[in-house]
């Protein structure tokens, strides 16, 4: 089943612009991750929070992980146009880590 | 570079016909997964393998089968394709460390007609 919902579902924004969206999650989790997709293609692994980890970060990338409202967020900081993509967010259970529940994704749109 | 590869990148297929999406992982990985991708409804897992000849079902696997006979491939079985099934599909491979993630396949993008 489903388990992360990105919001919003799509976000346009400027060249050097910072880019925000949010997951939220139903059931315990075990870690948190975010993926990226270009058009058409497979996702690409960006970023894992695990569950007593509240923020990490990855180059332009900043995660945050609040256990007690079931919620991340993924900041993309000085967007660029290659950031153009679906980012989606995938939760792990506590009992099977590797099993992953992924998210519709949020769509972005970086303009030149 | 590591790398998961899905034999087609576009499969046309006739319904009823029995249709087989193969992915090879050279990472050694023991885990691997077979993912649909709809719009709006995200990635939704069909089947998944943590082991040579081992599977258990993921969330729709119904009209889907698989085979595990060796460790670096995975191959999904659509065992009479209909019209429902068009999508795109996505081979995922994740090992022990689970700090890695997962690594995904680019993805057959299959349409029953």
């Amino acid at each position: 089943s489903q388990q992360g919902e990105e919001d919003p579902q799509a976000l346009s924004i400027q060249e050097g612009e910072n880019a925000t969206m949010n997951c939220s999650y139903k059931t315990s989790i075990n870690n948190l991750q975010w993926y990226r997709q270009n058009s058409g293609r497979g996702l690409v692994h960006l970023i894992l929070i695990r569950s007593n980890e509240r923020e990490k970060h990855s180059g332009r990338l900043r995660v945050t992980l609040d256990t007690s409202k079931k919620s991340s967020s993924l900041l993309i900081t000085a967007s660029r146009a290659a950031d153009t993509a679906s980012y989606f967010c995938a939760t792990g259970p506590p009992s099977n880590d590797y099993k992953l529940s992924f998210g519709a994704g949020t769509t972005v749109t970086v303009r030149a | 570079d590591v790398k998961v590869t899905q034999s087609s990148r576009y499969l046309v297929k006739r319904t009823g016909e029995k249709v087989f999406l193969e992915c090879v992982q050279d990472m050694d990985h023991e885990n691997m997964f077979w993912y649909r991708q709809d719009p709006g409804l995200g990635l939704r897992l069909i089947y998944f393998s943590y082991d040579v000849k081992m599977k258990e079902k993921g969330d729709i696997p119904e009209g889907y089968s698989v085979s595990r006979e060796k460790k670096e491939r995975f191959s999904l079985i659509l065992e009479s394709a209909s019209t429902n099934q068009t999508s795109m599909y996505l081979c995922a491979s994740s090992g022990t460390d689970t700090n890695y993630g997962y690594t995904f396949g680019s993805g057959t993008r299959l349409t029953v007609v």
